[in-house]
């Protein structure tokens, strides 16, 4: 079975500061990698997600970017955060075209 | 847009009781909705899966349904326990097979 690690597990930020966010997967290979960010009491929104190496879809327009350098390696980025930038973000893997399991989250607060 | 929505207020219930969850979902028809848990702080974790042509499905004190008619998903947990209190998230597959989570609900169950 896979297994999603993701760091840091806690990150506050200044307004304007960069952000680096990564994603490393075990346990399977070519999978279907995913970023969520997640809003206090809220549901899950999808950021990008990458069917393979340097394939990156964006699905919600922002300050963030993603890249896949590796096949089980994900980066989330931004260069310049937003106090809107914190929240709860999580990366993701697809099985068998349905399940969705998740990493154990980046908890980003922007101050 | 394509919407899931589930009720927002925490559902408080006695151990040994079940637990009934509402997902609803509008503008649009999944072809299968997923069930996750998840705990404060954590990622969210795949609980069960059931298409469109599926009225019941069970697994171990769980129960979801799919009403298409409805346009609704119940998710029941049949003799709660405390361990069960978590927040529990509904999911529908869209268009280009993404997933689009509901808010969830937080389960509170007391001994």
């Amino acid at each position: 079975s896979q297994t999603i690690h993701q760091w840091p597990a806690t990150l506050v930020q200044p307004v304007g500061s960069p952000l680096s966010l990564e994603c490393t997967v075990e346990g399977t290979s070519n999978p279907n990698l995913y970023w969520y960010r997640q809003a206090a009491g809220r549901g899950l929104q999808l950021l990008f997600y990458s069917v393979g190496i340097g394939q990156i879809s964006s699905e919600v327009p922002q300050n963030l970017s993603a890249s896949r350098p590796q096949d089980r390696q994900f980066i989330l980025s931004s260069k310049k955060l937003l106090l809107s930038d914190s929240g709860f973000y999580l990366c993701g893997v697809r099985v068998n075209s349905y399940e969705q399991y998740f990493g154990p989250g980046t908890r980003l607060t922007v101050t | 847009s394509q919407k899931i929505e589930q009720n927002s207020e925490a559902l408080n219930i006695q151990e040994g009781k079940t637990a009934t969850l509402t997902c609803n979902y509008t503008n649009y028809s999944p072809a299968y909705l997923q069930w996750y848990r998840q705990d404060p702080g954590r990622g969210p974790v795949f609980l069960l899966l059931i298409r469109e042509n599926e009225k019941e499905k069970r697994k171990e004190r769980l129960k979801v349904t799919f009403d298409t008619t409805l346009k609704q998903s119940l998710f029941h947990i049949t003799a709660s326990q405390p361990a069960d209190s978590a927040t529990y998230l509904c999911a529908g597959n869209n268009a280009g097979n993404m997933l689009t989570f509901g808010g969830g609900t937080r389960l509170m169950v007391k001994p």
